[in-house]
């Protein structure tokens, strides 16, 4: 079983629909990243969150450290959101541990 | 630098050769880490720097890896006899120090590496 596991895999939506990508880990951590990696394969990281809630524009990130639960929320989407989505958990060394991924598309 | 900077972007090389690539992190970031995705796959973590130190070498998939920072800047990952699942994107990237909020960690671009 990984360390982190993403849900879902792959997620389509409707241009202005509210998304939620979702992240559960088992390990204990000290801090916990979304990044975003467009077609191209550049890797943008969005939010690191260790407690609470973090909002940039339209991207929401929670986390729950007890229940170990991470979401992204993207609202109002638009097709320049499509992307690969992904967790990624920081354990003791920095080592980063990474899900495999939500491949998002937004349809105009 | 402005970014995390890697060279070559792009890299095809014959089976049995060895390939040396490089990583510029964000100047002042003391925390480098190489990553690799190969095709359709998610990413793999390989090594961790901290400084010019090596804490974790844990993901290197075998010992035809190596990498070595100096200076506590540039990186270079080498891998010797290339096999062709080698054959991926090698990610380079850094953040300002250890486990602090805060610490954003930074990509680079990206070497994509192809053994023929």
């Amino acid at each position: 079983k990984n360390e982190v596991e993403q849900s879902p895999q792959n997620l389509t939506a409707q241009e202005g629909e509210f998304i939620t990508i979702n992240c559960s880990y088992s390990v204990g951590i000290s801090a916990l990243h979304w990044l975003q990696q467009h077609p191209g394969g550049g890797i943008v990281s969005l939010f690191m969150l260790s407690s609470g809630k973090k909002k940039h524009g339209r991207l929401i990130a929670t986390i729950n450290i007890q229940e170990k639960h991470s979401s992204l929320h993207i609202t109002a989407s638009h097709p320049r959101d499509s992307a690969v989505y992904i967790c990624a958990v920081r354990r003791g060394t920095d080592k980063l541990i990474f899900g495999t991924g939500t491949r998002l598309q937004v349809f105009p | 630098g402005a970014g995390v900077s890697q060279s070559p972007s792009n890299k095809v090389t014959e089976k049995g050769k060895d390939v040396e690539l490089r990583c510029d992190p964000i100047s002042g970031h003391t925390a480098l880490y190489w990553y690799r995705q190969s095709l359709g796959q998610g990413l793999e973590f390989l090594i961790y720097f901290q400084g010019n130190s090596a804490p974790d070498k844990s993901g290197l998939p075998s010992d035809r890896f190596s990498a070595e920072r100096t200076g506590g800047s540039v990186s270079t990952l080498t891998i010797q006899r290339t096999q062709q699942e080698d054959s991926a994107v090698y990610l380079c990237a850094s953040s300002a120090g250890q486990g602090r909020e805060g610490n954003t960690i930074y990509f680079g671009e990206g070497s994509w590496l192809t053994v023929v």
